[in-house]
């Protein structure tokens, strides 16, 4: 059973620092990994979504990496700023067409 | 990009009455949509998967006689929960999927509170 575990749980960071969150999961065989952003009380809101075949994808000042045999991915932000704060979430597709997402990361960016 | 909406956004009812929840897709046509509810400071759990025009497959746990599902049209999927009771209350999110690389696009949310 493909499980999805997000570090840290929370982070809380001055303006302006470079960030990593980190994902992992137990199954490798994945089609595609996501990364949301959730703002309280908001639905998702789609970063950035890697291929099962591609390292990484680059938006702006986030940068997401996947490493499939290892089961982890790294989502960077860069110079954050304090409308960084959100939860973010990844979530994987296995070889099916279901979701499994993991249990976010409650990013806190103050000036 | 493709945008999905939520209507309502919130609700309150009371303990054993029905809320219908809507799903639409504004600019796709959504051949697969999802139901999702999330407790507080929790992640997101799938309850069911809609494909237009067929019954709904729900997940294990979830009641399908509790949560109605239904995929009329490639735009519109609606949600309600029959004889509601707080523990019912939660945050519902819908999501469409167009088919194309499996990339679904999540609603707004729904904020139920049963009384």
């Amino acid at each position: 059973k493909q499980e999805v575990t997000q570090i840290p749980a929370a982070l809380s960071v001055p303006e302006g620092e470079n960030l990593v969150l980190n994902c992992s999961f137990t199954d490798s065989a994945i089609y595609n990994l996501q990364w949301f952003r959730q703002d309280p009380g908001k639905g998702l809101t789609s970063l950035l979504l890697i291929q099962s075949s591609q390292r990484e994808q680059t938006s702006g000042r986030l940068n997401a990496s996947l490493d499939k045999s290892s089961g982890r991915s790294t989502l960077y932000i860069a110079a954050s700023q304090p409308g960084d704060s959100a939860t973010y979430l990844c979530a994987v597709l296995p070889n099916t067409d279901k979701l499994i997402f993991g249990t976010g990361t409650r990013l806190q960016v103050f000036p | 990009g493709a945008v999905v909406s939520q209507h309502p956004s919130w609700v309150i009812c009371k303990s054993g009455t029905s809320v219908k929840i809507e799903c639409r897709s504004l600019d796709f046509q959504a051949t697969t949509m999802f139901w999702y509810r999330q407790f507080p400071k929790q992640s997101l759990m799938l309850m069911a998967t809609s494909n237009e025009g067929s019954k709904a497959t729900y997940e294990q746990g979830v009641e399908k006689d509790k949560f109605l599902i239904n995929h009329a049209s490639l735009t519109l999927s609606t949600l309600t929960v029959t004889s509601a009771h707080p523990e019912d209350s939660s945050f519902y999110i819908c999501s469409g999927e167009t088919g194309l690389a499996f990339e679904q696009y999540f609603g707004p949310g729904t904020r139920l509170t049963v009384t």
